[in-house]
């Protein structure tokens, strides 16, 4: 079975400091890795998708990685709206379900 | 950009009462899914969608819970007879291939069980 961990639960940061989420997955063969962002009350929004070890994907103050066993989602000089609960997820080997981790809940303070 | 859409934003119901979640998904969007979120739980697979029919779904996903596509835009979710657990939201989500490509996923429906 499928299992993803995300580390740590919650993350506080002060503007501008930057720092690294962590998504360590279990799975039976990787197809993929997805980080999703998500508001209170909202839908996940997609960000990034990644395929295979040393991969890097950036967007903004985000850059993800990749490597066999884990995925990092680095903020870069985060800024207060960049707070939300950041998600990863793995799909199975059909790619019909996707796993999720339970998600850091990121706080950024002015 | 499209997106996809849900309605209603806010379900309020009766224990034992029928509910149906509605979906728009992306119009160029072949596979279909649901998830819901427990208050403060993770996001968990219901159910996928292809070609008129379920391809995988979870154990969650029992006999008191049915998806259709009734026309060409339109994807639902219908909950037979509520129970005060189903209070949670329910995501809509459409992927345009189903191994690898990016699901997105609506803004949810908070359901509330009473």
């Amino acid at each position: 079975e499928d299992q993803v961990t995300q580390s740590p639960e919650a993350l506080r940061l002060q503007e501008g400091e930057s720092s690294s989420l962590n998504c360590s997955y279990t799975v039976s063969g990787l197809r993929g890795l997805f980080w999703y962002r998500q508001d209170p009350g909202k839908g996940p929004e997609f960000l990034f998708t990644l395929y295979s070890a040393g991969e890097e994907k950036e967007k903004e103050r985000l850059k993800a990685t990749l490597t066999k066993k884990e995925s990092f989602l680095h903020i870069t000089a985060p800024k207060p709206e960049d707070s939300a609960t950041y998600l990863c997820a793995v799909p199975d080997p059909s790619g019909s379900r996707l796993t999720f981790g339970e998600g850091t809940q990121l706080t950024v303070n002015p | 950009e499209p997106e996809v859409t849900q309605t209603p934003s806010h379900q309020v119901t009766q224990m034992g009462q029928e509910v149906i979640l509605r979906c728009v998904p992306i119009s160029n969007h072949l596979y279909f899914y649901w998830y819901r979120q427990i208050l403060g739980q993770k996001v968990e697979f219901l159910v996928s969608f292809y070609n008129n029919e379920i391809s995988e779904k979870s154990e969650i996903f029992d006999d008191q819970f049915s998806v259709e596509r009734p026309d060409g835009s339109n994807f639902t979710l219908k909950i037979r007879s509520t129970k005060l657990e189903d209070s949670a939201m329910y995501f809509c989500a459409s992927s345009r291939d189903r191994s690898t490509d990016t699901q997105y996923f609506g803004p949810g429906t908070r359901l509330t069980v009473l």
